[in-house]
């Protein structure tokens, strides 16, 4: 059974507050790690796909990182703002075409 | 446009009867996929077609049966619907090569009363 786990399941802060949630997938067989943003109501949104150890990329105010060899991902939002309240998924993605998504990390935002 | 859409977006249907939901893709896209999103929220994979063919099936029950008649459209036909199988569907799709991200539908609301 592929496990892809996120924590922390939800997470209040406070506007303007910078925070950061984790990704953790298995090491082996490894191709891709998405991130997707899933407001309520509406459907999940790419943010990031990254491939290699050591990647980060940026969108923003929001930032990724991936380390292949230990099997983890963060996101990061900097001075986080309400319109960023969502949920957001992280998805592996292995040798084969199957994207295994966790459960998601639920951010809400507090004006 | 709707990248990828999928009918209905609402289904409220009794427990035995059988019904199908489409979902198309207008992206040029080769691989295609359904999620179950569960009572918590967790997608969970279902099927993934490549080209018309077959590559991903979950431990889904047979009653759940997929149809590609072309690389643009994958729909899912239900037989004898069950209360649990009341959940939100979601089609997907992506190009095969590289690392392309999942673009979704809106999502199928079934409801088994």
């Amino acid at each position: 059974i592929l496990n892809v786990e996120q924590s922390p399941q939800s997470l209040h802060v406070q506007e303007g507050d910078s925070t950061n949630f984790t990704c953790s997938f298995p090491s082996s067989n490894f191709y891709a790690l998405h991130w997707y943003r899933w407001e309520t109501a509406k459907s999940p949104e790419a943010l990031f796909v990254m491939t290699l150890n050591g990647d980060e990329k940026k969108k923003g105010r929001i930032s990724a990182t991936l380390n292949t060899k230990e099997g983890y991902s963060y996101l990061y939002i900097k001075g986080s703002q309400p319109e960023d309240s969502a949920t957001y998924l992280c998805a592996f993605q292995g040798g084969s075409e199957k994207l295994v998504f966790g459960k998601g990390t639920k951010l809400t935002v507090n004006p | 446009d709707t990248a990828v859409s999928q009918t209905p977006k609402y289904l409220v249907t009794q427990m035995g009867n059988d019904k199908s939901i489409k979902c198309e893709q207008n992206l040029g896209h080769d691989t295609m996929y359904w999620y179950k999103q569960d009572s918590k929220k967790f997608l969970k994979i279902m099927f993934s077609y490549n080209n018309k063919e077959l590559i991903i099936n979950e431990t889904v029950p047979n009653r759940f049966s997929p149809k590609s008649p072309d690389k643009a459209h994958l729909n899912l036909h239900i037989n004898s619907l069950e209360l649990g199988d009341s959940a939100v569907y979601f089609c997907a799709s992506r190009t095969r090569q590289g690392e392309t991200e999942a673009f979704f539908g809106q999502g199928t609301r079934l409801t088994v009363v």
